[in-house]
């Protein structure tokens, strides 16, 4: 398995606070992804990075912020948490023609 | 803008008959192309990918794929199902649309399940 870890596995949090999500990678590739899963629309990608401190938006970036300082790892932050970002986050590796791997996801209910 | 669709949202075999998931795509130039397979509760596997020359993909898990350009499609087959083929798949195309290596497209997925 790719080295990526996601952490936390599973929170709950409450409308309005924040909340931050962390990806960390042991394989020093350049590109990561985090992405979005919920039931009838697949995964969606939210940000992107192509190096440190380097990052773009994807389809739904809308209410989210991404930061990478430094190469194995990619935050990504809800500012102020909503209903509608209740989901499964995935972090990915990869891309250009490397395969993308994905980390294990985070589960994220926001009450 | 590219995009990808899997036409199957649920698909019911029974074990050891032959499977086939439909994946069709839009995108204006030669596409990357992959399938990913994700158990319940898991995250993805990349089961197979095309970026260029035959059409024909061998993955794992006994799985192949056929690149179709004439019918935008990218069908995943395997030729006896397993119980354990029981989950979701899905089909992406590699986005790119500014260079360099910028996320994929996902569809909609595909659920499979096995009658014993």
């Amino acid at each position: 398995d790719a080295g990526i870890t996601q952490s936390p596995r599973h929170k709950v949090t409450e409308t309005g606070t924040p909340v931050t999500l962390r990806c960390h990678q042991t394989e020093n590739h350049r590109y990561m992804y985090w992405y979005r899963q919920d039931p009838g629309h697949g995964l969606r990608l939210i940000h992107y990075s192509y190096g440190v401190k380097d990052t773009d938006k994807g389809e739904v970036s809308d209410g989210y912020s991404v930061s990478r300082s430094k190469t194995e790892d990619f935050l990504l932050t809800l500012e102020s948490a909503t209903s509608s970002q209740t989901s499964v986050y995935f972090c990915a590796i990869g891309g250009g023609r490397d395969t993308q791997y994905f980390g294990p996801g985070t589960r994220l209910t926001v009450l | 803008a590219q995009s990808v669709t899997q036409p199957d949202i649920h698909i019911t075999v029974s074990e050891g008959a032959s499977l086939e998931l439909r994946c069709n795509y839009s995108y204006g130039a030669t596409p990357y192309l992959f399938w990913y397979v994700q158990s319940p509760g898991q995250g993805l596997q990349l089961l197979l990918k095309y970026f260029s020359g035959d059409t024909l993909v061998q993955g794992i898990k006994g799985f192949e794929a056929e690149f179709k350009r004439s019918q935008s499609s990218f069908n995943l087959r395997k030729p006896s199902v397993h119980w354990s083929d029981a989950a979701e798949y899905f089909c992406a195309v590699a986005r790119y649309s500014g260079g360099g290596a910028d996320g994929l497209t996902f569809g909609k997925g595909t659920h499979l399940i096995i009658q014993p």
